[in-house]
């Protein structure tokens, strides 16, 4: 069981192309999660899904989107890459069972723009 | 706002006892969770405190006190691999995650 994976493990891209980081969790769990990690600064929401088919904005959801077509996939594209969106992505799922819902998190992405 | 604040950085030696600290200050409260993070990998999950008083692990123990805003991580008979970051979080109103900055734990021999 591999719980949650992400691709890529790590990524060097040019300012303004367009980029899709993958999110896959094996484990049926209805949440999922987009955050970034910044040095000094807690790790940010960027968009949440509650169950397929349904997505929604965090603190930081400008400069991305995400779809939830199905329970297993979580897909953060960026439009137009710019290099405050340089950071360490995490992709996170829980049961979304309200109070004592642990997420539990992908390994990350490393993203830098240039 | 919200906020959530821990020391920024801590050292303790092989053997000791630390007590990382956090308080909060949200708009509603629905637990708290303490993480685990070693350096280049994800947060893995520690403790969840949703009642005051104590939670004890193993090695681990987390406390909290509602009334307070407040919440410790107690990490006993510290070996090298708790070299880490350990971050607090607290469920808001809305059941999101609101996340310290962390706290870097240093570990000497």
């Amino acid at each position: 069981i591999a719980g949650i994976t992400q691709a890529p493990t790590s990524q060097i891209l040019a300012a303004g192309r367009r980029m899709t980081l993958r999110c896959t969790q094996d484990m049926r769990h209805n949440a999922m999660y987009w955050y970034r990690q910044d040095l000094g600064l807690g790790l940010r929401l960027i968009h949440y899904s509650n169950t397929a088919g349904t997505t929604g904005k965090g603190e930081v959801p400008d400069g991305y989107s995400v779809s939830r077509a199905n329970t297993d996939d979580f897909p953060l594209t960026l439009a137009s890459a710019v290099p405050s969106q340089t950071s360490v992505y995490f992709c996170a799922s829980s049961d979304g069972a309200g109070n004592t819902d642990t997420q539990y998190f992908g390994p990350g992405t490393r993203l830098t723009v240039l | 706002g919200q906020n959530i604040d821990q020391p920024t950085e801590m050292t303790a030696t092989e053997g000791a006892i630390v007590q990382i600290n956090c308080t909060y200050q949200t708009s509603g409260f629905n637990g708290l969770f303490w993480y685990q993070q070693h350096a280049g990998e994800a947060p893995t999950f520690l403790s969840y405190n949703v009642l005051d008083g104590l939670e004890e692990k193993g090695r681990f123990s987390s406390f909290l006190s509602r009334s307070k805003g407040y919440s410790y991580l107690l990490l006993k008979e510290l070996q090298m691999k708790d070299s880490a970051s350990y971050l607090c979080a607290v469920q808001d109103s809305n059941y999101q995650l609101i996340w310290g900055a962390g706290t870097k734990l240093i570990i000497k021999p």
